[in-house]
């Protein structure tokens, strides 16, 4: 049972146009949620996250949308670059998890095109 | 320059054999993990540790076993009862276990392949 689903396996952008990654979560405890970035043969890199209690979290060209009533999240790029191209992980925890056990989306690869 | 060291990057074994990857942090994050990665999919917990000398099965602890005897370092053994394990192993840790609005930080990763 994936309790985090990333339904587009990959996603092609031109370079300057907007990226949308998109997320689904089924477990309704889950409270903050995270994107991570993963090139391949390295660790993830932590992004962005947003607590379920705001809608938006901003970071520079990244935004993260929270849709608490449909359990959807989305993660914006904006204008998308070449380095962005690579594989995102959307990822969910909830506060009274005491070990913070991550549940991890099945990633989305991004390819952004000059 | 602190960070998540895990080593090494490739490693071979063969079947029957149990090996041991690395993982180290200069972090002082009291909460380090490991999961597995496999071709086309996301990651799965296999055993996490928020204190030393106690650590937590996670989703896929079959056929693995750990230890945390230092805050700083959190071995994993792959056992031969592991029936699948090549895969990309990730190792993890966060600043204050119990806290839940704290990122994990990620090592780069071993890759494991059976010989």
């Amino acid at each position: 049972d994936q309790q985090v689903k990333q339904n587009s396996p990959s996603l092609s952008v031109q370079e300057g146009r907007i990226s949308i990654l998109n997320c689904d979560y089924t477990n309704s405890m889950f409270d903050y949620f995270l994107w991570y970035k993963k090139y391949p043969a390295e660790g993830p890199t932590f992004l962005i996250s947003i607590s379920s209690i705001k809608d938006k979290n901003e970071d520079g060209r990244f935004t993260v949308f929270l849709n608490k009533s449909a359990k959807h999240l989305s993660l914006h790029i904006v204008p998308s670059q070449p380095g962005d191209s690579a594989v995102y992980f959307c990822a969910a925890t909830s506060s009274d998890n005491a070990g913070n056990m991550l549940t991890f989306g099945g990633g989305t690869r991004l390819m952004v095109k000059p | 320059d602190g960070g998540i060291t895990q080593s090494p990057k490739y490693l071979f074994r063969k079947e029957g054999q149990n090996v041991t990857l690395s993982c180290e942090q200069n972090l002082n994050h009291d909460a380090m993990y490991w999961y597995r990665q496999d071709p086309g999919q996301g990651l799965r917990l296999i055993y996490y540790s928020q204190i030393v000398n106690d650590f937590q099965k996670g989703d896929i602890a079959e056929g693995y076993s750990v230890s945390r005897e230092k805050k700083e370092s959190f071995p994993l053994t792959v056992t031969s009862a592991q029936k699948n394990p090549t895969a990309f192993y990730l190792c993890a840790s966060r600043p204050h276990s119990g806290r839940t609005n704290q990122p994990q930080h990620f090592g780069d990763g071993t890759r494991l392949s059976i010989l």
